[in-house]
């Protein structure tokens, strides 16, 4: 079954410092891996997705296969940075269903 | 366009009364998801859709539940007999293709007293 876990359900980190967010899964076939993030009385949108590569407002993240995981990287941290995040699974065969983990939520203090 | 709208925003309801949520996805979007958030917790896959074709349900999805694309548009999620326990934020979202990125909506609060 797919499966994905966040540890942490809240983070706080000082301006500046670096931060890390977990996420692990489970899934046997190929996965398409995301991280979504909701600012407060925002909807729901993508940070970005593994497929990319990308670094979007200075967050990366690399998927690990070998340890099912794909922790979210900052840096540096910034105040703005303050929000929920989810990081989800779309299975890629067998239908394009998605499974989200219960979300970390990062507080950034001055 | 101005992005998954959802309507309503919020609805109050008394146990045992039906309730129908609609959902207009991004123009041109070919696949439509519905999910439910409880506190605490990530968004719960119910059913997706591609085009008018609803091709998955989530076992937590009871018979109580019915979701409907009927052109392959809007999308409309139907609870019945409402209960205490379906009190949660439900989600819509729509994606061009399959694997890819997901648009979300506001969400529409559901209170069932």
């Amino acid at each position: 079954a797919q499966r994905v876990t966040q540890p942490e359900k809240l983070l706080s980190v000082f301006k500046g410092a670096p931060v890390e967010l977990k996420c692990n899964y489970s899934y046997s076939g190929s996965p398409e891996l995301f991280w979504y993030v909701q600012y407060s009385r925002q909807r729901l949108q993508l940070l970005l997705r593994h497929i990319s590569r990308e670094s979007i407002k200075g967050f990366t993240a690399d998927l690990n296969k070998g340890e099912t995981s794909f922790h979210l990287k900052k840096p540096f941290a910034q105040e703005e940075d303050s929000a929920m995040y989810y990081c989800a699974l779309t299975r890629l065969t067998g239908g394009f269903k998605t499974i989200f983990g219960a979300g970390t939520r990062l507080f950034v203090k001055a | 366009d101005t992005g998954v709208s959802q309507n309503p925003r919020h609805k109050i309801t008394k146990r045992g009364q039906n309730v129908t949520f609609r959902c207009d996805p991004i123009s041109e979007h070919n696949r439509l998801y519905w999910y439910r958030q409880t506190l605490g917790q990530g968004p719960e896959f119910l059913t997706y859709f591609q085009n008018e074709a609803q091709l998955e349900k989530s076992r937590l999805l009871s018979d109580r539940f019915s979701a409907e694309r009927p052109k392959g548009s809007f999308s409309t999620l139907e609870i019945q007999r409402t209960e205490q326990g379906d009190s949660a934020m439900y989600l819509c979202a729509s994606s061009p293709l399959g694997a890819d990125t997901q648009y979300f909506g506001p969400g529409t609060r559901l209170t069932v007293l």
